[in-house]
């Protein structure tokens, strides 16, 4: 089944205490991405990837970090994480996301809480 | 850059139809989806406009005019499953590495 999966689904920490949100597509898709989801605010681009070894910012990359060394997994690192990152967060990807009608395929997302 | 707007939450009966309205404003137009998201699950991918028109199917449509920056997404015979929060996402030629921005979403309920 092609997918997009991230781990963990449900994560309570504390402040300050370094996390990775793990995302992996079986889709052979270039391009991933990352977003978080607070009330009233929608979707917000944290960090995207266009290919291996080419990651860039979106509008929120504060207090983040990504890497891709593998087409298939692009991890989201929280070196330091504080309570304004508690957030519903989602993995995506597809293929190319700049042509036609190429649908992002989201994860199941990760609900994160930082105490 | 772009601005999205769309109600933020709206009402209607079982059986009835709704429209949701989204406008956009944005210097590189290149495609407007629509997105379904029930409560804590992931958005799954419901139309896409890039010309001008209406797009149906099914029980969904969802329309498109560049000229004024407006879209809307058209629910018929409304069932209590359509409750979810409806995602207008604009893509930009200028920013089309970035893939799509998101509005805040409209949140349905449904009542029988």
């Amino acid at each position: 089944e092609a997918q997009v999966t991230q781990n963990p689904r449900y994560l309570i920490t504390v402040t300050g205490k370094k996390l990775t949100v793990t995302c992996s597509q079986n889709m052979n898709h270039e391009y991933m991405s990352w977003y978080r989801q607070d009330p009233g605010l929608g979707l917000r681009q944290i960090y995207y990837s266009m290919n291996v070894e080419v990651t860039d910012k979106g509008d929120v990359p504060e207090g983040y970090k990504v890497s891709r060394k593998e087409k298939r997994n692009f991890p989201l690192i929280l070196e330091s994480p504080s309570p304004n990152q508690t957030s519903l967060y989602f993995c995506a990807s597809t293929q190319t996301p700049g042509f036609g009608a190429n649908v992002l395929t989201f994860g199941a997302g990760s609900r994160l809480t930082v105490l | 850059g772009q601005n999205i707007d769309q109600p933020t939450e709206m009402t209607a009966t079982e059986g009835a139809i709704v429209q949701i309205n989204c406008t956009y404003q944005t210097s590189g137009f290149n495609g407007l989806f629509w997105y379904q998201q029930h409560a804590g699950e992931a958005p799954t991918f419901l139309s896409y406009n890039v010309l001008d028109g209406l797009e149906e199917k099914g029980r969904f449509s969802s329309f498109l005019s560049r000229s004024k920056g407006y879209s809307y997404l058209l629910l018929k015979e409304l069932q209590m499953k359509d409750s979810a929060s409806y995602l207008c996402a604009v893509r930009d030629s200028d920013t089309g590495r970035r893939a799509l921005t998101f509005g805040s979403g409209t949140r349905l309920q449904v009542q029988p």
